[in-house]
């Protein structure tokens, strides 16, 4: 079955700076890798996502990078701020029509210093 | 967007009562629902996946006897937690597949003391 791994466990950048979190995942078959922010006693908010025909997608202040190859991705935020302070969860799932199951990395706590 | 509703959002309950939890799809049909659990500081792990009108598939080392999924209707699928111990206490979400997507709950928050 899929495992995603997430790197770093935590991290903490000064506001304005940028961010960087990296997945990777196991299952070639995985076509479709969103992000999740999770702040504290909340469920999970998708926030950006990206599909395996493409090798990157930018919203704003965040981007996504996806490399097939290496069976990589990565999430990019930019101009951090004290908001974005939150858990980060990758995932990745098989998207053929009527199945929806994730697999979730182990999460990233990022700290925006200000 | 889709919205994904849990209910109730917080439950303390005492030891080796039953609790049910609901997840409804409020404004789209989930052809497939899933359930997750949460410890605190960790990552979501699936526990099963519900289809409306059959059988849910539990992941391995789940018991089906001790969580019992009920997926009724396209909209709501319940999870009851029977005979809670406190080691069931966790973060339970779900999330409901529909629209070429999954979409999540708030989450419920289970106490057993």
């Amino acid at each position: 079955g899929e495992n995603v791994e997430q790197h770093p466990s935590t991290l903490s950048v000064q506001e304005g700076d940028s961010a960087v979190i990296k997945c990777t995942y196991s299952d070639s078959a995985s076509n479709y890798f969103p992000w999740y922010k999770q702040e504290l006693g909340k469920g999970p908010q998708l926030i950006i996502d990206i599909r395996s025909n493409v090798g990157e997608k930018k919203d704003q202040r965040i981007a996504v990078t996806l490399n097939k190859t290496a069976k990589h991705f990565s999430l990019h935020i930019t101009e951090t701020q004290p908001e974005d302070s939150a858990v980060y969860f990758c995932a990745a799932s098989n998207l053929p029509s009527g199945t929806y199951k994730y697999i979730f990395g182990t999460g990233t706590r990022l700290k925006v210093l200000a | 967007g889709a919205v994904v509703s849990q209910h109730p959002s917080r439950v303390i309950c005492k030891s080796g009562t039953s609790v049910k939890i609901e997840c409804r799809s409020l404004d789209f049909q989930a052809t497939t629902m899933f359930w997750y659990r949460q410890f605190p500081k960790k990552s979501l792990m699936l526990m099963a996946t519900s289809n409306e009108g059959s059988k849910a598939t539990y992941e391995q080392g789940v018991e089906k006897d001790k969580f019992l999924i009920n997926h009724a209707s396209l909209t709501l699928s319940t999870l009851t937690v029977t005979s809670a111990h406190p080691e069931d206490s966790s973060f339970y979400i779900c999330s409901g597949g529909g629209q070429g997507n999954s979409y999540f709950g708030p989450g419920t928050r289970l106490l057993v003391l």
